[in-house]
């Protein structure tokens, strides 16, 4: 019962470094989310895949490219690393839009440098 | 626009007394609302939901949550606290048409005294 699964768990860059998270998940859900999580502001849309074919830009884009690469994967990639984007980044999906709830993996912690 | 606003970002209670965690949402359409729990390290889990059945909805590990419209409040309850029940918890809305788009609270650490 995999669920949701992250990689990597833990990563530090250095500034301007890019780096790929992947997320994959085995329940045949349709829709994928990328979020972020700080410290006083709770989880922070990212980018959204409603479907497998399509993305969208969530709450916080900028600095932040997705790929939905099949049904099951949905990547987030940062090009240039800044600061700023030290975050924890948790990948989600429902069978399809908000009324199932989420499930989620368990985050990349990622510190930039 | 939908929000949701947790008061309270800590709040601490005695093993064995009630759990009360706070939620009051805004939305334009009758929302579908959620509470998440997250323990330490972990990705956020599905305590509990509303999607417009009924009001009183009860969840995992004894908690439950009640929608009252009038008070546009959806508040997370347990009678009796557990020390396994420390974590930090999120409440979420979304709205029951279009895109349905979620949007989290900023969390409450509860933590559970001896």
């Amino acid at each position: 019962n995999a669920g949701v699964t992250q990689t990597p768990k833990f990563q530090v860059l250095k500034t301007g470094q890019s780096m790929t998270l992947q997320c994959a998940q085995d329940m045949n859900h349709n829709s994928m989310y990328w979020y972020r999580q700080d410290p006083g502001m709770g989880l922070r849309l990212i980018y959204y895949s409603a479907s497998e074919g399509t993305t969208d830009k969530g709450e916080v884009p900028n600095g932040y490219n997705v790929s939905r690469l099949n049904k099951r994967e949905f990547s987030l990639r940062l090009e240039s690393a800044a600061p700023s984007q030290t975050s924890v980044y948790f990948c989600a999906s429902s069978p399809t839009q908000g009324a199932y709830g989420y499930t989620f993996g368990s985050g990349t912690r990622l510190t930039v440098v | 626009a939908q929000s949701v606003t947790q008061l309270g970002s800590h709040v601490s209670v005695s093993e064995g007394a009630l759990v009360l965690l706070r939620c009051n949402y805004s939305s334009s359409v009758p929302p579908y609302l959620f509470w998440y729990v997250q323990y330490p390290n972990q990705g956020l889990q599905l305590l509990l939901k509303y999607t417009s059945a009924a009001t009183l909805v009860k969840g995992i590990n004894g908690f439950e949550a009640e929608f009252k419209k009038s008070e546009t409040s959806f508040h997370l309850t347990k009678p009796s606290a557990h020390m396994s029940d420390a974590a930090e918890y999120f409440c979420a809305v979304s709205d029951s048409g279009g895109y349905q788009k979620v949007t989290f609270g900023t969390g409450t650490k509860l933590q559970v005294i001896p």
